[in-house]
């Protein structure tokens, strides 16, 4: 079955401690976003990618950086200068065209990562 | 408001009844897309609706959106408590790139 998979499901992070998220899809979208989702709100774009080797700022890109090597692959790491980089973190896909006949966006299942 | 701002925060309604959610914008939309949440998982597409639609239907949800108001409600027919989760209001920018605002989400739950 297509779909998203986010890696790990949870993760705990030291402060000072870089940490890397891992999502991959084999929808075969071109697009790839990674929001965050802090309770009581809505999603916040960090970063997302329209083509294999190109990625751009979102809303709230300091403190996280990503890349984009393959096409099925769209990794984030979460930096030690995210100062609050405690959340839900939630990837998704989508063709290029979000409004087209199959638009809309493909979510992973999440990873939470806590800080200790 | 925020763009993308759903109403209400919170609903509790019993199993059988129906459920209403708006979702309020301020820009010209493209189109604009509703996501249902079960907790600490993903977001599921559930409909998507273009700008120059009024309704759509999918199973039991209805969508509306009414353009001149900016705004936009999901209903849930006949609900179920499986339909407990938040849901979500996309909405994408008429304008170039990928610029998609999601609001805050209504909690529905249902109760059997």
């Amino acid at each position: 079955d297509g779909g998203i998979t986010q890696s790990p499901k949870y993760l705990f992070r030291k402060e000072g401690q870089n940490v890397t998220l891992s999502c991959e899809q084999n929808l075969n979208h071109d697009a790839m976003y990674w929001y965050r989702q802090d309770p009581g709100q809505g999603l916040r774009l960090i970063y997302y990618s329209q083509i294999v080797n190109d990625f751009q700022k979102g809303d709230i890109a300091e403190g996280y950086s990503v890349s984009r090597e393959k096409k099925e692959s769209f990794p984030l790491t979460v930096t030690s200068a995210q100062k609050n980089p405690t959340a839900f973190y939630l990837c998704a896909s989508s063709p290029k065209d979000r409004g087209g006949p199959g638009g809309g966006y493909t979510f992973g299942s999440g990873t939470r990562l806590t800080v200790v | 408001s925020q763009q993308g701002e759903e109403d209400p925060q919170a609903l509790s309604i019993q199993e059988g009844e129906n459920a209403t959610m708006n979702c309020s914008y301020k820009t010209s939309i493209n189109n604009l897309q509703w996501y249902r949440q079960n907790s600490g998982r993903g977001l599921v597409h559930l409909i998507l609706i273009r700008s120059n639609e009024r309704e759509k239907h999918s199973g039991r949800l209805r969508v509306t959106l009414d353009t001149s108001k900016k705004s936009s409600s999901l209903l849930i027919t006949a609900s179920r408590a499986a339909d407990t989760a938040s849901y979500f209001c996309a909405t994408v920018l008429n304008t170039g790139g990928f610029k998609t605002i999601f609001g805050a989400g209504t909690r529905l739950f249902v109760k059997a």
